[in-house]
C-alpha cells in the first residue's frame, strides 16, 4: 500500500511568493494532519481535519497560512506570502479514528521548504 | 494532553535491549500511551500504544506500570537503524486523533 504522499519533497522560493504544499492521505483514512518542524520549535501541529472538515486550526501561525481538504484524498497547505521564517519541514499525516484513543498516525516524508 | 517527561538522551550498545522511560503521572484512566519515533530526515513513525496492559509488536514492547503513571518502551535488540528520537505521547481523551509531540528522547545506538 502506498503511504502518505507529499509533494513537492523540496521547495525553494523567494520571500513574498506563494507556496502550495500537497498531501494525499492513505486511502480510507478519515483524519489528516499538517505539522511543521523546526529546530527551534520542534514538531508542531498546525491543523487537522476529520472527514474533510477542519477541526482545530489553532496551530496555524497566522493568516498567511491556509489549508483545505476538498475531498478525502487530497489536501493543500498554502502560504501566501511566504517569509524566511516559514522555512521548515512540513509533514502531513493521516489516520483512521474508529474509536476513542485509537490514534495511530502515518506520516509522509515531508516537504522541506526554504524561503530566501 | 497529559504531560509526559522523558530523558533528553540515552545511549545503547548495538544488540542490547534499549529501555526508554516515560513519566505520565497525570494520565487519566481512559487515556492511552503512544510511542512514536523519528529517524533523521524522515517523518515520525508509529511504534506502539497501550492502555494498561503490556503490549508487544514486531517493533517493540511497551510496559505500563500498574498505577499507569509511567511506562517503558523496550527495543529488545537495538540496531544502528534504531538511532532516532523517541516520543512518548498521551493524547487528549476523546475521538480527536490529535497528538502533541514533546522533545522526546534521542537514542543513540552505538556499535
Amino acid at each position: 500500500d502506498a503511504g502518505v504522499i507529499q509533494s513537492p519533497r523540496h521547495e525553494v522560493t523567494e520571500m513574498g511568493q506563494e507556496v502550495t504544499l500537497r498531501c494525499k492521505p492513505i486511502s480510507g483514512h478519515n483524519s489528516l494532519f499538517w505539522y511543521r518542524q523546526t529546530m527551534m520549535r520542534g514538531l508542531e501541529l498546525l491543523i487537522y481535519f476529520n472527514n474533510n472538515v477542519p477541526i482545530d486550526d489553532s496551530g496555524m501561525p497566522e493568516d498567511r497560512f491556509s489549508a483545505k481538504m476538498p475531498n478525502a484524498s487530497f489536501s493543500t497547505l498554502k502560504i501566501q506570502p511566504s517569509e524566511p521564517r516559514d522555512s521548515a519541514v512540513y509533514f502531513c499525516a493521516s489516520s483512521l479514528v474508529p474509536g476513542w484513543g485509537l490514534e495511530t498516525q502515518y506520516f509522509g516524508p515531508g516537504t522541506r521548504l526554504l524561503v530566501l | 494532553d497529559a504531560k509526559t517527561t522523558q530523558p533528553p538522551s540515552m545511549d545503547c550498545a548495538e544488540g542490547r535491549a534499549a529501555n526508554l522511560p516515560c513519566n505520565h503521572s497525570t494520565i487519566s484512566g481512559n487515556e492511552y500511551v503512544y510511542w512514536y519515533r523519528q529517524i533523521h530526515s524522515q517523518g515520525p513513525q508509529y511504534i506502539i500504544h497501550g492502555l494498561k496492559n503490556n503490549e508487544t509488536n514486531e517493533m517493540a514492547s511497551l510496559i505500563i506500570t500498574e498505577d499507569r503513571k509511567s511506562s517503558t518502551l523496550i527495543l529488545p535488540h537495538a540496531t544502528l537503524r534504531d538511532t532516532a528520537v523517541y516520543y512518548c505521547i498521551v493524547p487528549a481523551s476523546g475521538n480527536t486523533g490529535k497528538l502533541i509531540f514533546g522533545q522526546g528522547t534521542t537514542l543513540q545506538v552505538k556499535p
